[in-house]
């Protein structure tokens, strides 16, 4: 079935950057419909959607975020990689990647359904 | 302050029904994107609990349904069970944002 897995660092100083790599299993970013989000979770808060890049790369980015954001996939490895610059406390949460579960023509329709188990980033010096 | 808007929590006995709201507006809901909704137990990851306004995914019980109506979409809880205690989440795409939004979240305690 299909898996996914977040690594990267789970301690981050302000104003570094960030990058994590989601690792999938069971399915490829090579094939038609195909795509991967990031979604994060501060702690005690709610989920906020982040970036999502599609098998035709096409990639979207949550507009009050952009400017820090960068997705990119390795198709041959099978992961994706999500790059947020210039760390703030404040982004401290657990930050997750998730399969794109495509229902119509229209991407704005589109669903997660299968997440990873999320990795806990912390921002502090 | 999220686009989707949720009750912070909703309760109910075991074997009640109970349902969850979620508001957006014109530019989200209201302009006919879907509204999937997710379970998410505590210290897990989100679970998708009903995609396209009212369909589940295999495995999820028929006590889970889903509806939406202008620019408001609910999830209907019927049967509530103890395992049911979670926070819920709706999420649509929002036009003016260009971008998929997600609710506030909703608590869901069995009494």
């Amino acid at each position: 079935q299909i898996t996914l897995k977040e690594s990267g660092p789970t301690l981050v100083k302000p104003t570094q950057t960030l990058t994590l790599t989601c690792t999938f299993s069971e399915f490829s970013l090579s094939t038609s419909g195909v795509g991967v989000g990031w979604i994060r979770q501060p702690p005690g808060k709610a989920l906020e959607w982040l970036a999502l890049i599609y098998w035709d790369d096409d990639k979207r980015y949550s507009p009050s975020l952009k400017s820090r954001l960068t997705i990119t996939k390795d198709t041959s490895k099978n992961q994706v990689v999500l790059t947020m610059t210039n760390m703030d406390p404040v982004d401290t949460a657990t930050y997750y990647c998730a399969h794109r579960l495509g229902i119509t023509v229209v991407r704005g329709d589109d669903a997660f359904d299968i997440w990873g188990q999320g990795t806990m980033v912390t921002v502090s010096s | 302050q999220s686009v989707l808007t949720q009750p912070p929590s909703v309760s109910g006995a075991p074997g009640q029904r109970v349902t969850i709201s979620c508001t957006g507006s014109s530019t989200n809901i209201g302009a006919g994107y879907d509204v999937h909704w997710y379970q998410q137990l505590p210290g897990t990851a989100p679970k998708l609990l009903i995609y396209g306004n009212s369909n589940r995914p295999s495995g999820v019980p028929d006590r889970f349904s889903g509806s939406k109506s202008g620019t408001s979409a609910s999830l209907a809880i019927t049967g509530l069970q103890a395992e049911d205690e979670a926070d819920y989440y709706c999420q649509s795409y929002d036009s003016s944002l260009s971008g998929w939004v997600f609710g506030g979240g909703t608590k869901l305690t069995v009494l």
